[in-house]
Order: C-alpha cells, then structure tokens, then sequence
C-alpha cells in the first residue's frame, strides 16, 4: 500500500470549511484514497472514499488531484464535534489481505 | 443492528496473566480485525480474518492469538500478558465485494503491571 503523508496538527474556526490534505505520491493505480477520523477515546468512524473523481457525503467532500498524488478531505462547516484525529489511507482493494495501515494523521481542533 | 460490540472496556493485568478480549459482530461480515493504539501512534494491526476458519498475521502479531469459529465472533487471546502490551484494543469488521470500509468497535483499554 501506498505511504501517505499529512500535517500533524491543523486548527480550524466553528463554522468555517475544514481543508485536510494528504499526500500520497507513490499512489498505483488501482489504490483508492481512504478517509476516516478518531474522536477521543473511540474507535476511528470512516468518512469517505474515492478513486480519481471527487466524492461527497453527507459527512464531507474529497477532493482528488488529477495525477492522484494528493488529495484534500473537506468538511463544508466544521463543528466542535469534528474535533478529532484524521487518517488519510491508500489502500487497493485485496481480499484476503487486510493490512490496513494508519499512521499517525492529522490532529484537527475547531475552535469556537 | 448493535455494529461491533467489544468486552471488557477496561482490564488490568498483572505480569505472566492471561485474558481473551471479546469481539462480536452482528452484520454478518467476513472480515474482522483486531488492532492496538499506543499513545500518540496510529492504529496498528494485530491478526485479522478473512472468513470463520480463517486467521493471519498483521503487524505485531507476537504474544497474541486468535481463532474464528464463527462469522461473528472473533476473540483475541493474551498468552501471558506483558506491560509492553498496555495499549487500547480495536475490533473491526467490514464486508467483501470490494467495499473497504471497516467499522471500528469502541475498545478495549489494557493495563498491565
């Protein structure tokens, strides 16, 4: 699976659109882009995923460049709530191998 | 649906114990996990299943293990706990057919002494 790469720690005001990148550079071509975030002390939510085109949710938006070598997750109106850590995975669908791998993501705090 | 259920929330071990940390799915998923977070480090994985009957390594296998007798159930086994393996314990499930997306369970926080 592809290594990604993401900003330790990003702030974001209560209202405002929360702007998360990544980066996987190394990315093949059939590895999708995933999205999931950990609130304190809980098990990590999935958020969103995608291939090459944008996506949008419910929950968010993800954003995927053309050359698919980065990718920016967006939350449209960040609220308190949204505070938490957030992962950025690259992963090829492969049944039967279920090494999913998090690193450290990207610790995100909306401040009111 | 009650999703991925995990029991203890909390245990503390003494050095050489051992414990099963519980994992029970009800969406009849095939695939399950287990995973461990460590202060300040991502979720690594432990041992997953691809299906009852089936098992394999992940990352940091070693002082656990696991067995899947059913497709719900898929309990994690420490042989003889160590402090080394203080940490929280995640279960996750997820289907086949090409969707990756994992449901996390709410964890298991382990203290050994």
């Amino acid at each position: 699976d592809a290594k990604t790469t993401q900003p330790p720690s990003m702030d974001c005001a209560e209202g405002r659109a929360a702007n998360l990148p990544c980066n996987h550079s190394t990315i093949s071509g059939n590895e999708y882009v995933y999205w999931y975030r950990q609130i304190h002390s809980q098990g990590p939510q999935y958020i969103i995923h995608g291939l090459k085109n944008n996506e949008t949710n419910e929950m968010a938006s993800l954003i995927i460049t053309e050359d698919r070598k980065s990718s920016t997750l967006i939350l449209p109106h960040a609220t308190l709530r949204d505070t938490a850590v957030y992962y950025c995975i690259v992963r090829a669908p492969n049944f039967g191998n279920e090494k999913l791998t998090f690193g450290t993501g990207t610790r995100l705090t909306i401040i009111p | 649906n009650a999703g991925v259920t995990q029991t203890p929330k909390f245990q503390v071990l003494k050095t050489g114990q051992s414990m099963t940390l519980q994992c029970a799915q009800d969406m009849n998923h095939e695939y399950m996990s287990w995973y461990r977070q460590d202060p300040g480090m991502g979720l690594r994985l432990i041992h997953y299943s691809v299906g009852a009957g089936i098992t394999d390594q992940g990352e940091v296998p070693n002082g656990y293990n696991v067995s899947r007798s059913t497709t719900e159930d898929f309990p994690l086994r420490l042989l003889s706990a160590a402090p080394s393996q203080t940490s929280v314990y995640f279960c996750a499930s997820r289907q086949t057919s090409g969707r990756e997306t994992q449901y996390f369970g709410p964890g298991t926080r382990l203290l050994v002494l």
